[in-house]
């Protein structure tokens, strides 16, 4: 149980251009979701956090207009990096607690994102 | 503000050595603390948790004991193997998963 999925798990896109990531619970519902960012041989970094059916709310230093979330279920969030450059390239991770297991932060995979 | 300190890697064992990778939390209140580990190119798994004092948990050989008096969760496993090279993350949770916070993550490297 406790799974969280993220797709894709590796992207490359076009300097400009905007990414979407998708970050889902698929046997659990997820009141609340995080989305962290993490360079290479580097901790996590949190970048939002984010309740369903309202704002996220992110961590300083973070540009809500560049790295937009949306938490529209219990089971879905997304993170759409817009006009995306080649210094957003990280691995960015999502994780999500919910139900019976609210103390506990259950994460994706991680999707690569590589700019050019 | 809650913290977790680790100790600094990398660490390089041999195949079957005993290891220690140590752990001291900063927290108002009662945390839940919690072990995960990022095999390269993954995400985080978790590994193990506990949620009060003097609770051990224990998963795949590895164990921590959650000391309050010591405000340690210091990570353990008798014999490891090359399969077990990996980051290892130690973090709390307080306000009901509203607050977690990671450690810097601790590198190990098993060589057979």
């Amino acid at each position: 149980g406790a799974v969280v999925s993220q797709h894709p798990s590796w992207v490359i896109c076009k300097s400009g251009t905007s990414v979407k990531i998708e970050c889902r619970s698929l046997d659990f519902q997820a009141t609340t979701m995080f989305w962290y960012r993490q360079f290479p041989k580097q901790s996590l970094m949190l970048m939002a956090t984010s309740n369903e059916g309202s704002k996220a709310t992110y961590e300083q230093g973070v540009e809500k207009d560049k790295f937009l979330i949306n938490h529209a279920s219990l089971t879905l969030s997304t993170l759409t990096v817009t006009s995306a450059h080649p210094e957003d390239s990280s691995f960015y991770i999502c994780s999500a607690t919910g139900g019976g297991r609210a103390d506990t932060q259950y994460f994706g995979p991680g999707t690569r994102l590589t700019v050019l | 503000g809650d913290s977790v300190t680790q100790m600094e890697g990398p660490v390089t064992l041999s195949e079957e050595a005993f290891l220690t990778i140590n752990c001291t939390y900063t927290a108002t209140g009662y945390p839940s603390l919690f072990w995960y580990v990022q095999y390269p190119g993954e995400g985080l798994q978790l590994l193990l948790k506990a949620t009060k004092a003097d609770d051990k948990g224990s998963n795949k050989g590895f164990e921590a004991t959650y000391r309050k008096e010591t405000t340690s969760f210091h990570l353990e496993k008798g014999s490891v193997q090359v399969s077990d090279s990996a980051v290892y993350f130690c973090a709390l949770s307080t306000n009901y998963g509203q607050n977690f916070v990671f450690g810097p993550g601790t590198r190990l490297s098993v060589l057979p």
